[in-house]
């Protein structure tokens, strides 16, 4: 039973580069979600994906953010121009349909040099 | 906009030691309310998902209650594996594509 998977799973980089993060969604879910954890806090949504289609975006993902989901498969998030108060664990989840829980993948751990 | 607000932040327990953890929410209209286990550098781990007043679920020694406006967590008789973050989480009718968290309660558990 393979979960959700990301990666990488640690992200260093210095301030002003771009990165790109990926995530592979448990097989036949339809639904794809972005959460964003600072230390000490909960998640925060970011956006999710309907199949290929980006149903909705959180006002905290700003221009420098984007999200694809080509073809309805794996996702991908960038960060252009990443700035120190993007270091954050950057989550994914999948489900098979609003009826489901959300199942989440162990994160990519961004932090800005 | 929904809020989930958890108490309390920390809670340290003996082996064997019973407690509860709350969850108190407000939202336009409860789809379903989601508990979920973090361990450190890792992502939540579902658990249960309580859709109305009165429901209960259980695994092991976690128990999980729902009213009209908060959620209680028990663990009884823990071991120091139960050891974790535990988040509580909201999905609104209106907006029933997230989630929103607490900050969640770290329970720790000695032997």
């Amino acid at each position: 039973d393979t979960g959700v998977s990301q990666n990488p799973r640690h992200k260093i980089t210095k301030r002003g580069q771009n990165v790109t993060f990926r995530c592979d969604p448990i097989s036949e879910h339809n639904r794809l979600y972005w959460y964003r954890q600072t230390l000490g806090q909960g998640p925060e949504f970011l956006t999710y994906f309907q199949n290929e289609a980006q149903l909705e975006k959180s006002r905290l993902l700003s221009d420098r953010f984007s999200a694809e989901r080509p073809k309805g498969s794996f996702s991908t998030l960038e960060i252009q121009r990443t700035e120190q108060g993007d270091s954050a664990m950057y989550l994914c989840a999948s489900s098979l349909d609003t009826y489901q829980p959300q199942h989440f993948g162990d994160g990519t751990r961004l932090s800005i040099l | 906009e929904d809020q989930v607000t958890q108490s309390p932040e920390a809670l340290r327990l003996q082996e064997g030691e019973s407690s509860s953890l709350n969850c108190s929410y407000t939202v336009s209209g409860l789809r379903g309310l989601f508990w979920y286990r973090q361990d450190p550098g890792k992502g939540p781990e579902f658990l249960f998902t309580l859709y109305s007043a009165g429901e209960e679920k259980e695994k092991e020694r976690l128990k999980a209650t729902l009213t009209k406006k908060e959620s209680f967590l028990h663990i009884t008789a823990p071991k120091p594996e139960d050891s974790a973050t535990y988040l509580c989480a909201v999905q609104g009718f209106g907006d029933d594509y997230k989630l929103s968290f607490g900050a969640g309660t770290t329970v720790t558990v000695r032997a």
